[in-house]
């Protein structure tokens, strides 16, 4: 059965740390890796992965994929508490569902 | 607002009460998803469509929930005879290509 995992379940760091949070996958037929933040509220799309090897950047953050080694890392620099929130990976396979991980809850501390 | 909506925002309902939430997804996305989520899980994935074919539906849904989505535009997800373990935010999402923006939710309780 196609599953993702992630890794560490919780994280607590300060301003200005960077954290690396991951993502692991078995997928059959993997066709696309995806990152979200969730607040309150609705996850919110960060980046969206299809291709090993190329980062994708916004900002403090920036993604990349194995897909050799079937994992994803999401990297945040120079945290802020803005950034606290849960961030979610989801991946899609041959039929374009979205199959979500329990997420990664970060905490920034002041 | 072009965003994904759904109504109501909260619902509160009493155990064995049927209940029914709408989402008007974005207007050119022909693909909608629902979602279940509980208190430190990701989003359980329901059902999806393409238009208004519902092209999965998750094994592990009872035959109490439903879903439609007559024009392939708006969607409706009903709940018959709630039970407690129902209570859960329920999110839909929808899409064009891969990615997928979610609507705020509706917040259920069973009590």
């Amino acid at each position: 059965e196609d599953k993702v995992v992630q890794s560490p379940l919780s994280l607590v760091v300060h301003e200005g740390d960077t954290v690396t949070l991951n993502c692991s996958y078995e997928v059959t037929n993997f066709r696309s890796l995806l990152w979200y933040k969730q607040e309150k509220k609705a996850p919110t799309f960060l980046f969206m992965l299809t291709s090993s090897g190329i980062e994708k950047k916004s900002g403090r953050l920036s993604s990349i994929l194995d897909k050799k080694e079937l994992f994803s890392i999401l990297n945040i620099t120079a945290t802020q508490t803005g950034d606290s929130a849960v961030y979610l990976c989801a991946f899609t396979g041959a039929n374009s569902k979205l199959t979500f991980g329990k997420g990664i809850t970060l905490s920034v501390r002041p | 607002d072009t965003g994904v909506s759904q109504d109501p925002r909260h619902k509160i309902t009493k155990r064995g009460q049927n209940v029914t939430f709408r989402c008007d997804p974005i207007s050119e996305h022909n693909r909608l998803y629902w979602y279940r989520q509980t208190l430190g899980q990701g989003p359980e994935f329901l059902t999806y469509f393409q238009n208004e074919a519902q092209l999965e539906k998750s094994r592990l849904l009872s035959d109490r929930f439903s879903a439609e989505r007559p024009k392939g535009s708006f969607s409706t997800l009903e709940i018959q005879r709630t039970e407690q373990g129902d209570s859960a935010m329920y999110l839909c999402a929808s899409s064009l290509l891969v990615e997928a923006f979610f609507g705020q939710g509706t917040r259920l309780t069973v009590v």
